[in-house]
């Protein structure tokens, strides 16, 4: 079975600093590509960031990275220098070999970025 | 270009009432998803398109659910009778094919659906 599990509901960071979201998957599926998302309060899923299973570097899009650790099965977003903006739900989902028609989603963590 | 449009971005309906909701995906992007968002919840899958592929209907919750997709583009998401548990953000996403494990896909606005 594919499962995706955050275990962070809620956070908290100062502005300008980083931040760490934790995700951690699991699948059997020898190829898959992880995502992560995030939510505002309006509600639209904006994409932000990949990293597939045989990526050998780590993804980084602008301030985001992706902390890819294979045999830990763990994908953690780092977000650098905190901006007010970022406060929303933030997801990790993943997509697998066998099961591309779907993502499979966590549940979420909530980051407040404090001024 | 244009991104994934949904409409209504609000419903509310009477308990026992049928609703529809459409999606409109990205230009050009063959693969098409529904997703059901719970107050404070992730997302679940409901249903998966992809060209003229017979769709993956293992997500829906009952069978009060169906969609269809005409012409490879525009999708409608309808729920019968619909019932309080509904109450809901649906959330439409589109890919470009959507058959394989790098596909990103790209989400709508979402509509939020609330049973009286």
């Amino acid at each position: 079975a594919q499962k995706i599990t955050q275990t962070q509901p809620g956070m908290f960071v100062q502005e300008k600093e980083a931040v760490t979201l934790d995700c951690t998957y699991d699948t059997s599926d020898p190829s898959y590509g992880l995502f992560w998302y995030k939510q505002p309060s309006s509600g639209e899923m904006i994409f932000l960031i990949y990293q597939g299973s045989y990526d050998q570097q780590n993804a980084t899009e602008g301030r985001y990275s992706l902390n890819f650790q294979k045999a830990r099965k763990s994908a953690n977003l780092v977000i650098s220098a905190s901006q007010l903006g970022d406060s929303a739900m933030y997801f990790c989902a993943m997509s697998t070999q066998y099961n591309f028609n779907k993502f499979y989603f966590g549940s979420g963590t909530k980051l407040n970025v404090k001024p | 270009g244009a991104g994934v449009s949904q409409s209504p971005s609000n419903k509310v309906t009477e308990k026992g009432k049928d609703v529809e909701l459409r999606c409109d995906p990205i230009s050009g992007h063959t693969a098409l998803y529904w997703y059901r968002q719970s107050l404070g919840q992730g997302l679940e899958f409901l249903i998966y398109f992809q060209g003229n592929s017979a769709p993956d209907k293992s997500g829906l919750p009952s069978d009060r659910f169906s969609a269809e997709r005409t012409g490879g583009s525009v999708s409608t998401l309808t729920i019968q009778r619909t019932q309080q548990e509904d109450s809901a953000v649906y959330l439409c996403a589109s890919s470009w094919e959507g058959t394989a494990s790098t596909d990103t896909q790209y989400f709508g606005p979402g509509t939020r659906l609330t049973v009286l």
